[in-house]
């Protein structure tokens, strides 16, 4: 079935460095994508949210791409911080899965060293 | 800054009972929802809930499974007979309108022993 997923699950980087999470989608009719960030115990947090007419949007310190050729989704995290460890799920809405509800990826667990 | 608040934080039952999680979306909001993580994986739809009645449920949402709005502030999920597997965090999340961001709650931990 249609399914949002995500290729790193894994991601180490100094503080300081820019940091890039990945995300695979696989329903191209889905129109909108957020990003979210769950530390632990805790529930998700919007970061960015970017919408299939767009390419690009930037946030604080935070840029989301869509490459909607190819179905992939980024989010780049410039100068990471020891606060920016955390688990990074997108989601999309829209398309087949309609608006009533979101479509979680696997998630990516952020570890920032340093 | 307006936050969706769930209680409680932490729910420990006994399998075979009810349970009632309790949701306070922000307060312009309209649309309603609950979504389930268990531990270590990603986060489940579960229910949508605009204009008192469910818009979309997931297979996971079956007869045991019952929400309510009753009030103008509170949103609950009901789980009548819970199993082992229901253990997971529940968390409650709202938005304003169509095709905006879902604002998330910090969730409710239930153990089923």
């Amino acid at each position: 079935g249609e399914s949002v997923g995500l290729h790193l699950p894994t991601l180490s980087v100094q503080e300081g460095d820019n940091s890039i999470i990945n995300c695979a989608y696989s329903n191209s009719a889905s129109d909108y994508f957020i990003w979210y960030k769950q530390e632990s115990g805790k529930g998700p947090q919007f970061i960015i949210d970017i919408r299939s007419n767009m390419d690009k949007r930037q946030g604080q310190r935070v840029t989301v791409l869509l490459n909607k050729t190819v179905k992939h989704l980024s989010l780049q995290i410039a100068a990471t911080q020891p606060g920016d460890s955390a688990v990074y799920f997108c989601a999309e809405m829209g398309g087949f899965g309609g608006y009533n509800k979101l479509i979680f990826g696997a998630g990516t667990r952020l570890a920032v060293h340093p | 800054e307006p936050e969706v608040t769930q209680t409680p934080s932490h729910q420990v039952t006994q399998m075979g009972q009810e349970v009632i999680l309790r949701c306070v979306p922000i307060s312009n909001h309209l649309y309603f929802y609950w979504y389930r993580q268990i531990l270590g994986q990603k986060v489940e739809f579960l229910v949508s809930f605009y204009n008192n009645e469910i818009s979309e449920k997931s297979e996971i949402f079956d007869d045991q499974f019952s929400v309510e709005r009753p009030d103008g502030s509170n949103f609950t999920l009901k789980i009548r007979s819970t199993k082992l597997e229901d253990s997971a965090m529940y968390f409650c999340a709202s938005r304003k309108d169509a095709g905006e961001t879902q604002y998330f709650g910090p969730g409710t931990r239930l153990l089923v022993l």
